[in-house]
């Protein structure tokens, strides 16, 4: 059972533009959605995280968007350039990260010149 | 150099075989944690363990078994491997306290099982 849907699998961007990733979860009890950024043969690392006390929280030019009545979260890519081209994954979990996380499938973007 | 390390990194064996991933992290984490990455099904997480002796599981862990004896070392280990475990399997570490919840990621062992 996917407890977190990610959406779209894949997407292509023309540099400078905004990419935008979709999260929905189902658990209510989740209360920490980080947003993993991966590069090909290397491990995922954390882009930016938000708690669901606040709706959105910016770090650069990546910004969160939390809407909790909904159930969703989104990650904002503006201005995306080519070293953004990655696959990434959004995560929920419980009591912050101190219990069993889940990932989204994954969306690999596609930045191009 | 704070790092997750994971070894080996690459390894081809045969169903049945019995075989140990180790992890390793020097950042005195308590938070230890073991993946697999499909494609089309993105990480799943197969075991966690949040300090010495205190594991718990996954969404995924069928054929699977872990140990943390100390805090730096959380190995995964497979009974008898069968060809569907065959993946990209990573181990993150992380503070798990309000200061950072944040996991760091290992390198990756890429396992076939023939």
């Amino acid at each position: 059972q996917q407890q977190v849907k990610q959406s779209p699998q894949s997407l292509i961007v023309q540099k400078g533009g905004i990419s935008i990733i979709n999260c929905a979860y189902e658990n209510t009890a989740f209360d920490y959605f980080p947003w993993y950024q991966q590069f090909p043969g290397k491990g995922p690392a954390l882009l930016i995280a938000i708690r669901p006390d606040v709706s959105e929280k910016k770090e650069g030019r990546f910004t969160i968007s939390f809407n909790k009545s909904a159930k969703q979260f989104s990650l904002h890519i503006m201005d995306s350039q080519p070293g953004d081209s990655a696959t990434y994954f959004c995560a929920a979990s419980r009591d912050g990260g101190y219990q069993k996380v889940t990932f989204g499938t994954g969306t690999k973007l596609q930045v191009i010149p | 150099e704070a790092q997750v390390t994971q070894n080996p990194r690459y390894l081809i064996t045969v169903t049945g075989k019995k075989l140990t991933v180790t992890c390793s992290q020097n950042m005195n984490h308590e938070y230890m944690s073991w993946y697999r990455q499909d494609p089309g099904l993105g990480l799943r997480q197969i075991y966690y363990s949040m300090n010495v002796e205190v594991t718990d599981k996954g969404d995924v862990p069928e054929g699977y078994k872990v140990s943390r004896k100390e805090k730096r070392n959380f190995p995964l280990i497979l009974e008898s491997p069968s060809p569907n475990q065959t993946s990209l399997y990573f181990c993150a570490s992380s503070p798990g306290t309000e200061l950072s919840y944040e996991q760091y990621f290992g390198p990756g062992t890429r396992l076939t099982v023939t």
